[in-house]
């Protein structure tokens, strides 16, 4: 059988509301970050990302929050809907470094 | 964007067996990666494989035990060798172009596991 992982920090949201989901990151020379979805059984989805120049990027829904001062990186999701129901990830990376560094990751369950 | 696909899905495997895995991306890229991911955790990086040249390996994993093709710019595979049931795992690749702050794309995995 499949061996058990970590269990992964939850967050539980009552559809509609909005979700805020926080990523510690650990480089100070990281100047990209995104934030990915990952649904079961699929790989991870590209949401949003945010460059060190900035510390709010908006989209469909989503907004990044990039506070450099305590390397925090948050993802809200406003009026959260069940589909938004997944893993989600940050990742970090520095300069001309093309890996990435990735968080523990987040499950989301929203509740109908 | 890119779309990218993998094969197989997902495969069940003996102890000691090889199995290789395919990634074809729609479009030309320069940078291909490809991660493993324990159920219920992170993604670890395993190795970066770029056209031209020698994968590059993170540290714990070694070409003799994941050897990685990349013939062109539009396909790679990873072969897991020797296996066992320590490496299942998903296998996912994903895909880059080199461009800065540029996201990864990636594909659906293949869900392997090794009995």
């Amino acid at each position: 059988g499949e061996s058990v992982g970590l269990h992964l920090p939850t967050l539980s949201v009552q559809e509609g509301d909005n979700s805020i989901i926080n990523c510690a990151y650990s480089n100070s020379a990281s100047d990209y970050f995104i934030w990915y979805k990952q649904e079961s059984g699929k790989g991870p989805q590209f949401i949003i990302d945010i460059r060190s120049n900035m510390d709010k990027r908006q989209g469909q829904r989503v907004t990044v929050l990039l506070n450099k001062t305590v390397k925090h990186l948050s993802l809200q999701i406003a009026a959260t809907q069940p589909g938004d129901s997944a893993v989600y990830f940050c990742a970090e990376r520095a300069g001309n470094n093309r890996k990435l560094i990735w968080g523990l990751g987040t499950s989301l369950a929203v509740n109908p | 964007s890119a779309v990218i696909s993998q094969k197989p899905s997902r495969d069940i495997c003996q102890r000691g067996t090889s199995l290789t895995i395919q990634c074809q991306v729609d479009s030309q890229v320069t940078m291909m990666f490809w991660y493993r991911q324990q159920p219920g955790q992170s993604l670890t990086l395993i190795a970066t494989a770029n056209q031209g040249s020698e994968a590059t390996y993170e540290s714990g994993f070694v070409i003799d035990k994941f050897p990685i093709s990349r013939p062109n710019l539009t396909f790679s595979t990873l072969t897991v060798s020797n296996m066992s049931p320590e490496d299942s795992s998903i296998y996912l690749c994903s895909v880059e172009r080199e461009v800065s702050y540029n996201e990864q794309f990636f594909g659906p995995g293949t869900r392997l596991t090794v009995l």
